[in-house]
């Protein structure tokens, strides 16, 4: 079965310094997102992209946090200047079709502390 | 108002046994449903979708009600392997993103 693939899977990092997620989604698909969850808490959206641009994002995805595609085939979300706050789970997702819960697929995550 | 609200549980089941979760949502843009699993750690996985009429995968049953926003999924004869958080996860008309309830727990004992 096709597979998103997150690198890495766990990443420790000092408060303030840049971090970035990297995905691979499943190779025909044309949309791609980005979730996280807090320990504890549950699974929020943070950003969709669709033909190179965003075409949707939340309110948590503030300047702080940038998403791209650099190269056709990673999906990588940025992270410019970490708080303790965005210790999470992260998980790239992405789907053949514009969302719909029964055909996007969740990479197994990216678990992000800043200490 | 949470947008999607699930009881948190535990839910504690012995093998065999029938167990009901709920779920409600607040948005009447709301345009598809589902439940979802998630094991301890891991990524969400689509379980199953939630359609008007109602539908059943195997030991799984979900039902939709549109007018009380509410939706709800009965499993059967649970099994060990049935232990997970149950999400409710709503799509809203014209967006890109799902929304994720907090989740159900359910432990399924010996």
């Amino acid at each position: 079965e096709p597979e998103v693939t997150q690198t890495p899977s766990h990443q420790v990092t000092q408060m303030g310094q840049e971090v970035i997620l990297r995905c691979v989604p499943i190779s025909n698909h044309l949309y791609f997102y980005w979730y996280r969850q807090i320990l504890g808490q549950k699974v929020e959206f943070l950003v969709s992209f669709y033909n190179n641009e965003i075409s949707e994002k939340s309110e948590i995805f503030d300047d702080q946090f940038s998403v791209e595609r650099p190269d056709g085939s990673n999906f990588t979300l940025k992270i410019r200047s970490t708080k303790l706050e965005d210790s999470a789970m992260y998980f790239c997702a992405s789907s053949l079709d514009r969302s719909s819960g029964n055909t996007i697929y969740f990479g197994e995550g990216s678990w992000l502390t800043v200490v | 108002r949470k947008e999607v609200e699930q009881d948190p549980g535990p839910f504690n089941v012995p093998e065999g046994a029938t167990v009901a979760f709920n779920c409600t949502y607040s948005n009447s843009a709301s345009q598809s449903f589902f439940w979802y699993r998630q094991d301890c750690r891991k990524e969400p996985k689509l379980l199953m979708s939630v359609y008007s009429s109602g539908n059943e995968d195997g030991r799984f049953t979900a039902q939709l009600n549109r007018a009380s926003q509410y939706i709800s999924l009965l499993i059967r004869d649970s099994k060990l392997s049935d232990s997970a958080t149950y999400l409710c996860v709503v799509n809203l008309e014209s967006s890109y993103k799902l929304i994720f309830g907090s989740g159900t727990r359910l432990l399924v004992r010996p």
